[in-house]
């Protein structure tokens, strides 16, 4: 059972276009994440988010957005999208209030072309 | 100067080596101290982690933080094949919306059989 589950795993779009990334998990934790990892392997985070509040890296684009439906899900919007933007996208959870642990997805790799 | 430095290998050893993967961070704040392990076109796994100066040991592996040097080790005891991956370190600081990570560049390992 996928603790961190994100769809889709490959994702191939053109410039321009908007596109979202889907991401559960079944941890019960209160915090979700995204990160970016570039070509050379670099993990960065791009956003951190509970009920209480959004912390947004002031390195990422506001063509990026996170939306929550609820606890267990945040999903990730681009807009516009940017031959730089391609990257592999992953989305993580951790306890509020715990030592720090997140637990991954296993990763959407996006390409724009 | 990225806050967290890892090299980034790669790192080639023999079966049954003593692995040690280190990396140096420079901001005071960060509490917590992670290691992940990365294998190809996966999402990280969560290794280990400590909040505290001093060793944690956990079957092969070994987490040690010098909080005065600012320096995070991991060792790794009678390598195998299957060690073969990718190594990040990651130091966290706590904020109101979780606690984000910081990931250095990651260090990859080859176990040689």
């Amino acid at each position: 059972d996928t603790a961190v589950s994100q769809t889709p795993k490959y994702l191939v779009t053109q410039m321009g276009n908007d596109k979202s990334i889907k991401c559960e998990q079944n941890l019960g934790h209160d915090t979700m994440y995204w990160y970016k990892q570039d070509s050379k392997k670099f993990l960065k985070i791009m956003f951190s988010y509970n009920n209480k509040e959004l912390i947004i890296n002031e390195t990422v684009p506001n063509r990026f957005s996170p939306k929550s439906p609820d606890k267990a899900h945040l999903n990730l919007h681009i807009n516009s999208l940017e031959l730089g933007d391609s990257a592999v996208y992953f989305c993580a959870s951790s306890q509020q209030g715990g030592s720090g642990e997140a637990f991954f997805g296993q990763g959407t790799r996006l390409t724009v072309v | 100067q990225k806050e967290v430095e890892q090299d980034p290998g790669p790192l080639s050893v023999p079966e049954g080596a003593i692995v040690s993967l280190n990396c140096t961070y420079s901001n005071s704040a960060f509490q917590y101290f992670m290691w992940y392990r990365q294998y190809s076109r996966k999402g990280p796994e969560l290794l280990m982690y400590t909040y505290s100066s001093g060793n944690k040991e956990d079957g092969r592996f070994t987490a040690q933080v010098d909080k005065s040097s600012k320096y995070i080790s991991l060792f790794i005891r009678d390598s195998q094949p299957s060690d073969s991956a990718t190594y990040l370190c990651a130091s966290a600081r706590t904020s109101s919306a979780g606690n984000m990570l910081t990931f250095g560049g990651g260090t990859r390992l080859m176990v040689k059989p």
